[in-house]
């Protein structure tokens, strides 16, 4: 099946500073890929959605300028958290869709996320 | 986008099976039935989808209400491996957005 990687998995930060998450499909080309964020007891929250080569599409209520995502490629988006701040503690999983007409297009293949603590 | 309603717990022994209901009475003629899960601390893995027949796969089956208000997701046996939240989501057509409820928990015990 197809792989979705996250890097890194865990990451304390100071209060102030931006943080970079990295979402990777290992073995297929995602054209659209989704982040989401979630609190501790909680359902996962879509954040945005990033297509590659334009800009993501952010769902109502999430900050663009606070959350930074870059789709460069096919197999790499990244989420960054600028000014970082002890509520934007949580954990952000990305996804990743298979490109429209794959055998699997209905599926969405998830990464192990990527769990942020502000201090 | 239509809703799902599930139960917000439920349990099983292990071995045994489980069956995981899902209202969807507001669902469209295009709603794909999705089933999503997440493990402790992971992202969540997709299950199963289908939009009328019942369908099974290697994880679980999916059985279908014949007027599509409600489905259900049939583990047939059991693991302390399936303990977990299982998501119920309608996806319409072509539409890739997952809007996830807040789930079934599941426990699994000895």
């Amino acid at each position: 099946g197809a792989v979705v990687s996250q890097h890194p998995s865990r990451v304390i930060c100071k209060s102030g500073t931006s943080v970079k998450i990295e979402c990777r499909s290992l073995d297929f080309q995602a054209t659209t890929m989704f982040w989401y964020r979630q609190f501790p007891k909680q359902s996962l929250m879509l954040m945005a959605t990033s297509n590659e080569g334009s800009k993501a599409t952010y769902e109502q209520g999430v900050e663009k300028d606070k959350f930074l995502i870059n789709h460069a490629s096919l197999t790499l988006s990244t989420l960054t958290v600028t000014s970082a701040h002890p509520e934007d503690s949580s954990f952000y999983i990305c996804s990743a869709r298979l490109p429209s007409g794959g055998a699997l297009f209905n599926e969405q293949f998830f990464g192990p996320g990527t769990r942020l603590t502000v201090l | 986008d239509a809703k799902t309603t599930q139960p917000n717990s439920m349990e099983s022994n292990e071995e045994e099976p489980v069956h995981l209901p899902c209202n969807h009475s507001t669902i469209s003629g295009t709603d794909y039935i999705h089933w999503y899960r997440q493990l402790p601390s992971q992202g969540p893995e997709y299950v199963i989808h289908g939009l009328t027949s019942n369908v099974n796969n290697r994880m679980a089956s999916l059985a279908i209400a014949e007027d599509r208000k409600s489905s259900t997701l049939i583990l047939h046996r059991a693991t302390l491996r399936d303990a977990a939240v299982y998501y119920c989501i309608l996806l319409r057509g072509t539409a890739s957005k997952l809007t996830f409820g807040t789930g079934t928990r599941l426990q699994v015990t000895l």
